[in-house]
């Protein structure tokens, strides 16, 4: 399974943008790029995924290096409500099909008021 | 909007004794997936399942088992408890590999 490097932590001031950088330089042809963010005492949920292509969702926007190499979640305005640990995690749909998530620790983002 | 429902919330445990943590999801998703979470760290797979009777050991499977008779449930066993599986449990489901998987609230479970 390849592997994702992200910062251990990031400051954010409250209603500015976040961007939140993943490195993932082994990624191959097959591996899709999830994010996900922890709560504080809650479980995993789901923000963003994509392949090649910048995306949009309610929640973020994906920006995605062209040689897939590196890729930044974008939190437009950070509320309180957004500090979260961020997981960049690949995702291989290729050789297997079991959909199993490898989480890394993850980037804990701390949104100041 | 019950979606994954995990139970208990909360549970201690004496070293040996044994226990079933329940994971039932009512979106009709065919993979399900037991992760644990250790203080500080990211979740780790502890067994996966692909459907109803298939299921396959992930990261670190060892002191569990996993049954998988119907769509909706998904309980993993703890058969002699040791301090080492002090964590919190997280059940997730998908509707395919390659959909969003949805978790529950997790277990927290202590042994002492």
């Amino acid at each position: 399974d390849a592997k994702t490097t992200q910062p251990n932590s990031m400051e954010s001031n409250e209603e500015e943008p976040v961007h939140l950088p993943c490195n993932h330089s082994t990624i191959s042809g097959t591996d899709y790029i999830h994010w996900y963010r922890q709560l504080p005492s809650q479980g995993p949920e789901y923000v963003i995924h994509g392949l090649t292509s910048n995306v949009n969702n309610r929640m973020a926007s994906l920006a995605i290096a062209e040689d897939r190499k590196s890729s930044t979640l974008i939190l437009h305005r950070a509320t309180l409500r957004d500090a979260a640990v961020y997981y960049c995690i690949l995702r291989d749909t290729g050789s297997s099909n079991t959909g199993k998530l490898i989480f890394g620790q993850g980037t804990t983002l701390q949104v100041k008021p | 909007n019950a979606g994954v429902t995990q139970t208990p919330k909360f549970r201690i445990l004496k070293i040996g004794q044994s226990m079933t943590l329940q994971c039932t999801q009512d979106m009709n998703h065919n993979y399900m997936y037991w992760y644990r979470q250790d203080p500080g760290m990211g979740l780790k797979l502890i067994y996966y399942s692909v459907g109803a009777g298939i299921t396959d050991k992930g990261e670190v499977p060892n002191g569990y088992n996993v049954s998988r008779s119907t769509t909706e449930d998904f309980p993993l066993r703890l058969e002699l408890a040791a301090p080492s599986q002090t964590s919190v449990y997280f059940c997730a489901s998908s509707y395919s590999y390659s959909k969003p998987q949805h978790f529950g609230d997790g277990t927290r479970l202590s042994i002492l």
